[in-house]
């Protein structure tokens, strides 16, 4: 059974930058048909997509957060990491990350995430 | 950017009854919607995949339709165990989330 862990530092000073990183276990990141992806949750609000990597390297980001994010992708220890540079308070939430499913056959696709780590509990805080 | 909207916010209803949730796009989707289930302090699980397929091992007293820009589910009948927020998210272009909506029994 595929499960994910996040982990990193639950407190992040302001103006600096927050890492974390998903350790995938029970299957391979480098399993075809699948990105990685990080998603975050403000305390009492919905989701927000950051953005998915696939095994190559290869990334996507929301354009929103393009600007201050890297995700990244280690093959050899079957982990996945999300720097966030610049935080600031807004940046306070919970961080989920997911494996991301991806399908296209001819002009038809599918794209889901599951499933999910836990979330780690990150505040940006001096 | 599509922007994903949902109503109502909350509701409560009793056990038995038909829940009925929608979400609308701000622009054409097709069927490229999902929906989930977060129960409290627990990661989303994914519950319907292309608007309308149940995911496996999925109670089939949940449901999904609509296509274009606008989107309905359904549970048939509320189980106590369904307490929870239940968001759509659109991946016809990258990914976006509605607001969700809080489902609680009364």
């Amino acid at each position: 059974q595929l499960q994910l862990q996040e982990s990193g530092p639950g407190l992040v000073k302001p103006s600096e930058t927050l890492s974390l990183s998903c350790t995938v276990s029970g299957g391979s990141i480098t399993s075809s048909g699948y990105y990685w992806g990080w998603i975050r949750q403000p305390p009492g609000k919905g989701l927000e997509w950051i953005g998915s990597v696939y095994y190559s390297g290869s990334t996507y980001y929301n354009p929103s957060l393009k600007s201050r994010v890297t995700i990244s992708v280690d093959t050899s220890q079957n982990q996945f990491s999300l720097k966030l540079n610049s935080v600031t308070a807004a940046d306070t939430a919970v961080y989920y990350c997911a494996r991301q499913g991806y399908w296209v056959v001819g002009g038809l696709k599918r794209k889901w995430f599951d499933p999910w780590g836990q979330g780690t509990q990150v505040t940006v805080s001096s | 950017d599509i922007q994903m909207t949902q109503s109502p916010s909350s509701l409560s209803a009793s056990v038995g009854d038909r829940v009925t949730i929608t979400c609308q796009a701000s622009q054409d989707i097709s069927k490229y919607l999902n929906w989930y289930q977060q129960k409290p302090g627990k990661a989303p699980k994914l519950l319907i995949f292309d608007a309308s397929n149940l995911e496996v091992g999925v109670p089939s007293r949940f449901s999904g339709s609509g296509s274009g820009t606008d989107f309905t589910f359904t549970i048939s009948s509320l189980q106590p165990e369904d307490i929870a927020t239940y968001y759509c998210q659109q991946y016809d272009n990258l990914f976006t989330f509605g607001p969700g909506t809080k489902v609680d029994i009364k």
